[in-house]
Order: structure tokens, then C-alpha cells, then sequence
């Protein structure tokens, strides 16, 4: 089955810093891949998909992700980041037989100082 | 467009009691999953309905269980509730096909439900 790992469990960046999360991900064949994020008391929003084509994809809020096949990665990350942004970032896959079989990684927790 | 509607939104219930949470998908959404989230945990996958057939199984006990009704509507169950059932319950449903005949893996979940056991 497929699987998640995020390495950071808590990050905290300064207001208009550029950002980085990192995730990697096991599936024997390719994955479809996604970043969810979380609000406090709040479900999950999708932040970008990744299916196939293009590796770099963009996403809402002014996030990105890119598709590093040979490193099992898909790294989120934001040129400047908004207080608002504070958040828990989730990374997820899912299978192409399946893909409403979705795995979430842990989970990095986001903290922006003023 | 509604979002997907989870109810209630909190509860408390004693050890031993039963529970029943209600989700409704988005309009067109055939495809409902459920996710048990704890802090020591995380997001666990906990089934998938589709069409009123449960496709996917996560690896939890028998106490754990759900329904899919012909309107999409779906409500999971737990019997004989343990202190470690207190976690927050996400429903997310799915088009499962986008409008132009492509299979989405996207998830668009509730605000959940959340569960404390006495």
C-alpha cells in the first residue's frame, strides 16, 4: 500500500520568508499526489493535485509543488509566506487503481512569526 | 455549491455507548469516505462507499462500520465506544469522474465531527 512520510512535524517561518515542506511518498507505480491544509477546527482544503504531466504544479494561494520522481518527493512551498498561512499541512497519495484510498503523511504544523 | 455537511458537529458519549455520525456529500459526489483523525495518529483512512457499496476498508475494528443510502448520504457507526474512539471524524466525498470523464482523486471534506468518549 502506499505511504506518506513528512519529516518536519513543526516548522516556523517569518512573515514574506520563502517556504518549503517536504514530503515523500511510497507507491510502486506513479502516484497521484495532493497537499491538503488545515485550519484549526476547520476539515482539510486542497491546496494542488498531482496526476501526471507536467511536474511542477501550481496551486491555490499562491502555493507549488513540484514532483521529484526519482527522489519519491513532492515538496510544497510558497515564495513569501502570509500570516494567515499558519496552518497544518497535510501531503497525501493516492493509488491509480484507487485513488479515493488516500494516505496523509503526519502532517508539518506551520507557525509565522510577525 | 454546499459543502459537505457533517453532523453533529460535536458530541460526548460514555465508554460502552454506540455512536452514529451523519455525513451528506456535495451535490454529485457519488464517492464518500470516512477518516479518523487523533493526534497520535494522524488522518487514518477509515472506509469508502461508493454507490452504496463500501469499496475500501481501512484497518479498523469491526466496531467500525457505515452505510451508503441511494441519495449518497452516508453515516458511520461505532459500537461499544473506547476512550481511544475520542478523535475528530472527517467525511469527504468525491466526483470520482471529472466533467470531462477523468478520474479525480480529489477529496472535498467536511468540518467534521468530533468525538470525546468518558
Amino acid at each position: 500500500a502506499q505511504s506518506v512520510t513528512q519529516p518536519d512535524i513543526h516548522i516556523t517561518v517569518s512573515e514574506g520568508a520563502s517556504l518549503e515542506l517536504r514530503c515523500n511518498y511510497s507507491y510502486g507505480a506513479t502516484p497521484y499526489l495532493f497537499w491538503y491544509v488545515q485550519s484549526p477546527g476547520q476539515g482539510l482544503q486542497l491546496l494542488l493535485k498531482y496526476f501526471s504531466g507536467d511536474t511542477l504544479v501550481q496551486g491555490i494561494k499562491g502555493f507549488e509543488a513540484e514532483f521529484k520522481r526519482s527522489q519519491s518527493s513532492f515538496n510544497l512551498r510558497k515564495p513569501s509566506v502570509h500570516w494567515s498561512d499558519a496552518a497544518e499541512y497535510f501531503c497525501a497519495v493516492g493509488a491509480q487503481n484507487n485513488n479515493n484510498d488516500m494516505r496523509f503523511g503526519a502532517g508539518t504544523r506551520l507557525t509565522v512569526k510577525p | 455549491k454546499a459543502g459537505v455537511t457533517q453532523t453533529p458537529r460535536y458530541l460526548i458519549k460514555t465508554r460502552g455507548q454506540q455512536v452514529t455520525l451523519s455525513c451528506s456529500p456535495i451535490s454529485g459526489h457519488r464517492s464518500v469516505s470516512w477518516y479518523q483523525q487523533t493526534p497520535g495518529q494522524g488522518l487514518q483512512f477509515l472506509f469508502e462507499y461508493f454507490s452504496e457499496t463500501q469499496r475500501n476498508k481501512g484497518n479498523f475494528p469491526g466496531r467500525f462500520s457505515g452505510r451508503q443510502f441511494s441519495n449518497s448520504r452516508s453515516e458511520m457507526n461505532v459500537s461499544t465506544l473506547e476512550l481511544g474512539d475520542s478523535a475528530l471524524y472527517l467525511c469527504a466525498s468525491s466526483p470520482v469522474r471529472d466533467r470531462n470523464g477523468r478520474r479525480t482523486g480529489e477529496l472535498f471534506f467536511g468540518e467534521g465531527s468530533r468525538l470525546t468518549v468518558l
